[in-house]
């Protein structure tokens, strides 16, 4: 069975300072996807990175990294240079390598300090 | 074309009353996605509907719910006999034949 955790309920990070949001997960099929999703305040879900199993680089999305460790089977997020409207719920999730079925963690709330 | 729209955005209604949601993917996405939040969870999938066809659908739904896409362009989640455990905010998503999902506002339905 798949599964995601999120072990960070909520997180502080200073404006400009970079952070770890971090993501393991639990699957036994060899081809996957991993993903972070970002829901504001206002609510609507936004896609923000995406890595598949068999890539061999980290995937990067302007200001967001996924730090992918296959063997340790974590998909963390780093956003550097936090900014305020980087406030925001953000979850981990999974797919599988056709994209039919997606599996959520049960997010971190991150607040950015000025 | 701006995005994925729901309706309605909030629902009230009573214990064993039947509701319907309609979600209006973007008009090229093929693929359509339901989802269900209850507050401080992350989504939970319902089911997944590829043009028309339902592809996939969640344990989780009960006999309750039943979700089509009669032309492979809007689709419809039905709940009936509602239960005050089904109160939660109800989300789309739909996507071309790749990873990316675009996400509607939600539906927030409340079962007093």
């Amino acid at each position: 069975a798949q599964k995601i955790t999120q072990t960070q309920p909520g997180m502080f990070v200073q404006e400009k300072e970079a952070v770890t949001l971090d993501c393991t997960y639990d699957t036994s099929d060899p081809s996957y996807g991993l993903f972070w999703y970002k829901q504001p305040s206002s609510g609507e879900m936004i896609f923000l990175i995406y890595q598949g199993s068999y890539d061999q680089q980290n995937a990067t999305e302007g200001r967001y990294s996924l730090n992918f460790q296959k063997a340790r089977k974590s998909a963390n997020l780093v956003i550097s240079a936090s900014q305020l409207g980087d406030s925001a719920m953000y979850f981990c999730a999974m797919s599988r390598y056709n994209f039919n079925k997606f599996y959520f963690g049960s997010g971190t709330k991150l607040n950015v300090k000025p | 074309d701006t995005g994925v729209s729901q309706n309605p955005r909030h629902k009230i209604t009573k214990r064993g009353q039947n509701v319907t949601f309609r979600c209006d993917p973007i008009s090229e996405h093929n693929r359509l996605y339901w989802y269900r939040q209850t507050l401080g969870q992350g989504p939970e999938f319902l089911t997944y509907f590829q043009n028309e066809a339902q592809l996939e659908k969640s344990r989780l739904l009960s006999d309750r719910f039943s979700a089509e896409r009669p032309k492979g362009s809007f689709s419809t989640l039905e709940i009936q006999r509602t239960e005050q455990g089904d109160s939660a905010m109800y989300l789309c998503a739909s996507s071309l034949p790749s990873y990316e999902q675009y996400f509607g506002p939600g539906t927030r339905l409340t079962v007093t």
